[in-house]
C-alpha cells in the first residue's frame, strides 16, 4: 500500500532530452510538492499544488513545469535537460489543516535524474 | 524568507549513547517544526515534529525541543542503536507558506 509513489526510480538520459516524473499519491491529500535533493543532500522545494492549483513556484528554470491532471498526481516534466539538472526528486503530499495549521508531509522514494 | 541552520553535518556515537542535533531558524512567524531521517535511497520520513505553542515533545527514545525566542529547536535521540544510522533533517515552515525549509542534514552513525 504505497502512499506516495514516484515513476521512474532511476532515469538516466543525455543533454538536450526532454523528460517527465509521475508522482501519485493515494493518502486523499489536498497539496502535493515537489522537492529536489543535490549531491550534497540538501533539501529544497520547487513547486507546491493544492486542490491542483499552484501555490508555490520557487525560483526554478522556466524548463521545469508541473502539471497536476487531479489532486492525486503532480508530475514534473523537464526540458532541454542540462548536466546541472542531476538530482533526486522527491514528491510529497499532506493535508492542510487549515490555513495556518500544518500536518506531515509524506514523501515518496524519489526518482533519480542522471544528465550524461 | 526563512534560513533554517543545521549542527553537526555529521556525528558519530557509540550505541546506547545519546545524540543530539540542533537546529536554529530565521523567521520569528514560522511555527511548525518537524525532524525527518532518511536512510539510503529512501525518501524522508518523519519522526516527530513541534508546533511553536509546546516546548517539548517526546515520542518514546526521541525527543525534541524549541526555544521560540532563541529560534532554535533540537532533537534527542537517547539510548541509540544502530537503526539509528541515517541522515537526520529538521524543517521549518513559516505561517502562511505551504513548504518545508530543511536544514542541511546530519549524517548520524551509530558504531556497535
Amino acid at each position: 500500500d504505497t502512499a506516495v509513489s514516484q515513476t521512474p526510480k532511476y532515469l538516466v538520459t543525455q543533454m538536450g532530452n526532454d523528460k517527465s516524473i509521475k508522482c501519485e499519491q493515494n493518502l486523499g491529500h489536498d497539496t502535493m510538492y515537489w522537492y529536489k535533493q543535490d549531491s550534497k543532500k540538501f533539501l529544497k522545494i520547487m513547486f507546491s499544488y493544492n486542490n491542483k492549483e499552484l501555490i508555490i513556484n520557487e525560483t526554478v528554470p522556466n524548463r521545469f513545469s508541473p502539471k497536476s491532471p487531479d489532486k492525486a498526481h503532480l508530475n514534473l516534466h523537464i526540458n532541454s535537460l542540462e548536466l546541472g539538472d542531476s538530482a533526486v526528486y522527491f514528491c510529497a503530499s499532506s493535508q492542510l489543516l487549515a490555513f495556518s495549521s500544518y500536518n506531515e508531509q509524506f514523501f515518496g522514494p524519489g526518482t533519480r535524474l542522471t544528465v550524461l | 524568507g526563512e534560513n533554517v541552520e543545521q549542527h553537526p553535518s555529521t556525528l558519530s556515537v557509540q550505541e546506547g549513547d545519546s545524540a543530539v542535533i540542533k537546529c536554529t531558524y530565521s523567521d520569528s512567524a514560522s511555527n511548525y517544526f518537524p525532524w525527518y531521517k532518511q536512510e539510503l535511497g529512501k525518501g524522508p520520513q518523519l519522526i516527530i515534529d513541534i508546533r511553536s505553542n509546546v516546548g517539548e515533545k517526546k515520542d518514546q527514545r526521541i525527543a525534541v525541543t524549541l526555544n521560540k525566542t532563541a529560534k532554535h529547536f533540537s532533537l534527542h535521540i537517547t539510548e541509540t542503536q544502530p537503526e539509528d544510522s541515517a541522515v537526520y533533517f529538521c524543517a521549518a515552515i513559516e505561517r502562511g507558506r505551504r513548504a518545508l525549509t530543511f536544514g542541511s542534514g546530519t549524517r548520524l552513525q551509530v558504531q556497535p
